[in-house]
This record gives C-alpha cells, structure tokens and sequence, in this order.
C-alpha cells in the first residue's frame, strides 16, 4: 500500500527566508510523485511532478523538489520566500499501476514580513 | 476553456437529506474523480471514472453514488446525508494515465451536515 507523511502540519517562514516542507512516501513500485498547492477557498494546481526522468524537479514559482529514492523522500524547497507563498502544500505519490492517488495531510505555510 | 467547474459551491443539508454535487470539465479528459478533504488528512478518493459509462472505488466511498453518462460530467451523490460527510468536496480531471497525470482540480464544493 502507498502513503505519504508530511512532516508538520504548520510552517512559518520570514520573507527572504528559504522553504522547506518534507515529504516522505512509501510505495511498492518506482512512484509518481507531485506537489501541489491550494490558496486560500481555491482548488489545488500542480507545482511540480517527479516521473522518473530527473532527480531534481523545478516547478513553478520558483520551487523545486528533490526525489530521493534512498531516503524515500521528495521534499520541497524554494529559496527566498514571498508574501505569495502563504498557502496549503500537499505532497502526493501514485504508483506505476496508476489506480489510485494518495495525498499526505498538507502543510499549512505561513510567511512573515 | 472553463476547466474543471463544480456546483454549488456552497450547501448546508439536514441528517438524512440527499443531494447530487455536480462537476463538468470542458478539457476532453478521460479521468475524473471526486476527493473529499478534510483537516490534517489531506485529500482522500471517493469514486473516480476511466471513461464514460466506467466507475471504480476509492479509498472512502461508502455513502456516495457516481454515474458517468458523459466525458464532461461526473456527478456525485449523497443518498442520505450524515453529518460525517461535512467536508469540502473536490472534482478533479485528467487525462489517459490517470492518477500518473496532473490532476485538475475544480474550486471545491463546501457541505455542512447538520
């Protein structure tokens, strides 16, 4: 069975500040691994997807991720953060079968100025 | 394109009441589902659909009814409200490889079960 943790539910950051949220899976076959991001009353839209072609992934934004199939993780990270970037994150992870999708608890991130 | 658009976007139902959450998408895609969220637990798969005519079970679908008479709709219904179904509810579309794509997510439903 696939799962996903992510660590803290809450993250505050100072503006300028780097982000990192963490994200760990587990899945039986090579997975498909996508962060998304949810503005306050909105949907989510896709940041960035990992399908095996790259370890690192740049989405948009200016963020990107890391796949690390040793350490089973696929945290996110951006350098410098802004004002905008208050907003859930959710990490998700599918497996090669691709019958299913599989959300972690979400990231609540906070930006201070 | 309107993309992924769901109604309404708001409804309060009494315990026992029904109703349907509607969502279409104009995108041609194959894959829809229904995810509903709730706090600390991210987004769970109620139902979700190969294709027109072609439903399947997620991870939480008991209380829910899907039909998909069409590719651009895929409604979700609840026979019988209860109040542990007060959650924000979300359509999403793909297209072929499913869950292995980018999902596209309509801006919710938000359902309060007194």
């Amino acid at each position: 069975a696939q799962s996903v943790t992510q660590l803290g539910s809450h993250v505050s950051v100072s503006e300028g500040a780097l982000v990192l949220l963490r994200c760990n899976y587990s899945s039986s076959v090579p997975p498909y691994l996508f962060w998304y991001v949810q503005y306050p009353n909105q949907g989510l839209q896709l940041l960035l997807k990992y399908t095996s072609a790259a370890t690192l992934v740049k989405g948009i934004n200016g963020f990107e991720a890391e796949f690390k199939k040793s350490e089973t993780s696929f945290h996110l990270t951006k350098p410098s953060a802004h004002m905008s970037d208050a907003a859930e994150y959710f990490c998700a992870v599918s497996g090669a079968a691709g019958n299913k999708l599989t959300f972690g608890g979400g990231t609540r991130v906070l930006v201070k100025p | 394109n309107a993309g992924v658009t769901q109604t309404p976007k708001f409804q309060v139902l009494k315990t026992g009441q029904s109703m349907t959450l509607q969502c279409a998408q104009d995108m041609n895609h194959e894959y829809m589902s229904w995810y509903r969220q709730d706090p600390g637990m991210g987004l769970r798969l109620i139902h979700y659909s190969v294709g027109a005519g072609i439903t399947d079970q997620g991870e939480v679908p008991n209380g829910y009814n899907v039909s998909r008479s069409t590719t651009e709709d895929f409604p979700l219904r609840l026979l019988s409200a209860a109040p542990s179904q007060t959650s924000v509810y979300f359509c999403a579309s793909s297209v072929d490889r499913g869950f292995q794509e980018t999902q596209y997510f309509g801006p919710g439903t938000r359902l309060l079960v007194l």
